[in-house]
């Protein structure tokens, strides 16, 4: 399985809702991050878990609340987010091991609206 | 802190040869990724570069000086399918595997 998959692809929410983004990868990668990516910007990290555990925050507000459960799972929560705050969630893994060269293996992304 | 630079969009025409250039100012270097991304969909890895030089694979070939902080994907043979942005991404040392995208090169190709 050389795959991340990210659940759901769309995603709709009211302003005053509670939803979480889920991703999931079998490929034992250590890390884990977050992107956050606008309509014809880059991806901007959010947030980096490795070996289950929070290594960078890239000063995401509050109603951004990630979680990793376990090796081969990462969620974002979602509460009370703003209009602005519409795009694609990315998720991504990779190996720690600094000798490998593939990068990170992007899921397809959740295209939120926050209507 | 990072600076990654490439042009905003680029036109060439099918069958052609096109070259986008991505320069960048970092510390702690560890490697610059190429990914294509086409519109509304994740990106996906092209090359990798750590060491000077190109690197070719297929169609799609990636060159790479440190000394000059500068790199360069080239595309030959351009299909229509090409059409999508190409973003240019630094790795950074004890940074916990961490990459920083440029902007992203739309490139659009023409019949």
């Amino acid at each position: 399985d050389t795959e991340v998959t990210q659940t759901p692809k769309h995603l709709v929410m009211g302003m005053t809702n509670k939803k979480s983004l889920k991703c999931e990868q079998h490929m034992g990668h250590r890390a884990m991050y977050w992107y956050k990516q606008k309509a014809k910007k880059p991806p901007e990290l959010m947030f980096v878990y490795s070996y289950e555990k929070l290594s960078i925050n890239e000063s995401v507000p509050s109603r951004f609340s990630p979680e990793c459960p376990n090796s081969s799972l990462l969620n974002l929560h979602l509460h009370a987010l703003q209009p602005e705050d519409s795009a694609l969630y990315l998720c991504a893994s990779s190996q720690e091991d600094r000798a490998l060269s593939y990068g990170y293996t992007f899921g397809s992304g959740t295209r939120l609206t926050v209507v | 802190g990072q600076n990654i630079d490439q042009p905003t969009e680029m036109t060439a025409t099918e069958g052609a040869i096109v070259q986008i250039n991505c320069t960048y100012q970092t510390s702690g270097f560890n490697g610059l990724f190429w990914y294509q991304q086409h519109a509304g969909e994740a990106p996906t890895f092209l090359s990798y570069n750590v060491l000077d030089g190109l690197e070719e694979k297929g169609r799609f070939s990636s060159f790479l000086s440190r000394s000059k902080g500068y790199s360069y994907l080239l595309l030959k043979e351009l299909q229509m399918k090409d059409s999508a942005s190409y973003l240019c991404a630094v790795r950074i040392r004890n940074a916990g595997n961490m990459l920083t995208f440029g902007g992203g090169t739309r490139l659009m190709v023409k019949p």
